[in-house]
Formats: structure tokens, sequence, C-alpha cells
């Protein structure tokens, strides 16, 4: 079946620190890769994506690059921020006609001042 | 983008009693889908919300427990019936922009119930 992993949380780092989410994903055809955020008490919000392998998502300074060859789809951020502190979902997307997600268990982090 | 409008935000709800979440959007939708997050979990899809006919649901829900609605293209309903402590959740709708981009979603603010 079609599965997303995420790095175990939660994850603290102080300001300016180097950020990595790991996130590996199982999946029948082709997927679709997602990172969403939700920062305190707001909903979900696409934060980047990646449609097909090697490609690379960013926003916000940060970065995943879709690795088909580890099926993986790891979160960067070079100097995170206060404002970075939230939950962070992977996702991935395999029915292109329903557009269903399926989502990793999430992973929390705190920056710190 | 969309603006996604979820009712109630929260609400405490007893055992045994139904409660209805509305979910309007202001732009044209494709696709809305009901998700689920119980406490520290991730997401989990309920089902898709089909404009004018009975809702897909996923392995595990079933339409007795969470009727949906949607009767146009903005506007769906989900209820979730005979509610006990195990549903506490925080339920958020989910949709398609019409013209969106492959597998881009976009998502209300949630609503979060707790039920005694």
């Amino acid at each position: 079946g079609n599965s997303v992993t995420q790095m175990e949380g939660p994850v603290t780092l102080s300001e300016e620190a180097f950020l990595t989410i790991n996130c590996t994903y199982t999946a029948t055809g082709y997927p679709s890769l997602f990172w969403y955020v939700q920062y305190p008490g707001e909903g979900l919000q696409l934060l980047l994506k990646a449609t097909k392998a090697d490609d690379k998502g960013s926003n916000k300074g940060f970065e995943a690059t879709y690795r088909k060859e580890t099926t993986s789809f790891h979160l960067e951020k070079g100097s995170v921020q206060v404002s970075d502190s939230a939950v962070y979902f992977c996702a991935l997307s395999v029915n292109q006609g329903a557009q269903k997600l399926v989502f990793g268990q999430g992973t929390r982090l705190t920056i710190n001042p | 983008s969309a603006v996604i409008s979820q009712k109630p935000s929260r609400d405490i709800c007893q055992r045994g009693t139904s409660l209805t979440i509305q979910c309007q959007v202001d732009s044209q939708v494709t696709m809305m889908f009901w998700y689920r997050q119980q406490p520290g979990q991730s997401l989990t899809l309920i089902a898709t919300a089909n404009q004018g006919s009975e809702a897909t649901y996923e392995s595990g829900f079933v339409i007795d427990k969470f009727p949906i609605s949607r009767p146009n293209l903005t506007f769906s309903t989900l209820t979730v019936s005979n509610m006990s402590p195990e549903d506490s959740s925080i339920y958020l709708c989910s949709v398609r922009l019409a013209g969106g981009n492959t597998g881009e979603l976009f998502f209300g603010e949630g609503s979060r119930l707790t039920v005694l």
C-alpha cells in the first residue's frame, strides 16, 4: 500500500541551526510528494511540493528533493527561526483522479531563541 | 488559493449526541474531502464528498457514523453521529481548486471536537 514515514518528533533546535526532517515513502506508481506545515492554532498549509523524480521543491528557505532511488523527500532548512516552530507533515498523492493525500505522522518542531 | 470556512471551530459534546460540521469555500472546487486528526496523530482521510451523490468512504469509515452531504460545488457538511470519547478529534475540510495543480489540497482550520 501507500504510506509515509516521518522522523520521530518532537525536534527542538536553537535559532539559526540547520534543520533536517526525514521522510520516506512507499507507493505504487509515481507519486507527487508534499510538505505541509501547521502553525499553532492554524490549518494546514502547503509548504512545498515535487511532482517527479529529482525535482526540488522550495519555499520560505525550506527545500526538499524527490529521491526516487531512496524513496525519500527530506525537508531541510539552513538556518531556522523561532517562527518556523510548527508541526510538519510529509504527504504523497498517487491517485491523480481522486487527488487523495496520504500523510505521515507529523513532526513537531520547536525553535528556541 | 482559497478561503475555507469551517463551523464550528470547536465544540464540547455529550456522549451519544450528533454534531454537524459545515465547510464553505469561496472558490470553485473540483474535489472536497474530510479528514480526521486524532490527538497527537496524523491526518486520516474519512471520505470524498461528491456533489449530488453519496460520499466515497475510506476503509474503516461508514455512512451511518459519518454522513456527508455536498449539495453544491462549494459547500459540504460532515456529521459525527452517536459520538463517543473516541471521536474526540480535529475534523478538517480539504479542497482541490478548479484548475489547481496536481495533488495540491487546501485545508480549513479544522473543527476541534471534544466528547465527554
